[in-house]
């Protein structure tokens, strides 16, 4: 029960595109379709943006996308807005019926 | 309106007990796969438990043996029953209702203190 590796922070100015990280192993996100992302803005709860490495929510903008390669799966903000600036973790169904998240990346919009 | 509101946060000492609630609304409890998710201050969130649909439980291994989920039909609500409590489980609690693979709705959550 490993936390999934994300990068600490990532940034970009307004209207372009930032991708963030996450890396697991065979146990987790490499061996599941089941890698979810979530936005949180301070003092808020949690918000599911992805879900099943590419599926969005009722709601949720399409500049939000999801994928994933291996061991690694990918959360891209297309079109950087102002009101994307939070915090952004992703999580992933593992072995054992258990579950895990990333170490949480903070966006920052210039 | 699908909505969670949990309660039952506090202080209290290493060693000692609290229990948490979680309301739940705008859906059946008894059919639905959910969890508990902590985040102690200034860190990210760390998955806690699941309750299945079918009622079984799994629990992040630092808390097995301390902490139990449950849930009562009758009135709406899940529960996070945590014992033995240690600074290190200091947190804010969230309850969350999964569709099985991803955390769809959050509550506002719940902070617990162990000092």
């Amino acid at each position: 029960q490993s936390a999934l590796t994300q990068p600490p922070s990532a940034s970009g100015s307004p209207g372009q595109s930032v991708t963030i990280s996450c890396t697991g192993s065979n146990n987790d996100v490499g061996g599941y379709n089941y890698v979810s992302w979530y936005q949180q803005h301070p003092g808020k709860a949690p918000k599911l943006m992805i879900y099943e490495v590419t599926k969005r929510p009722s709601g949720v903008p399409d500049r939000f996308s999801g994928s994933k390669s291996g061991d690694t799966a990918s959360l891209t903000v297309s079109g950087l807005q102002a009101e994307d600036e939070a915090d952004y973790y992703c999580s992933s169904y593992a072995d054992g019926q258990v579950f895990v998240f990333g170490t949480g990346t903070q966006v920052t919009v210039l | 309106e699908v909505q969670l509101v949990e309660s039952g946060g506090g202080s209290v000492q290493p060693g000692g007990s609290l229990r948490l609630s979680c309301a739940a609304s705008g859906f059946t409890l008894s059919n639905s796969w959910m969890s508990w998710v902590r985040q102690a201050p200034g860190k990210g969130l760390e998955w806690v438990a699941n309750m299945q649909r079918d009622g079984s439980e799994k629990y992040l291994n630092s808390v097995e043996g301390r902490f139990t989920v449950s849930r009562d039909s009758a009135k709406s609500s899940f529960y996070l029953q945590m014992n033995s409590l240690r600074a290190e489980d200091t947190a804010v609690y969230y309850c969350a209702r999964r569709a099985y693979t991803a955390f769809h709705i959050w509550g506002q959550g719940t902070m617990v203190t162990v000092s």
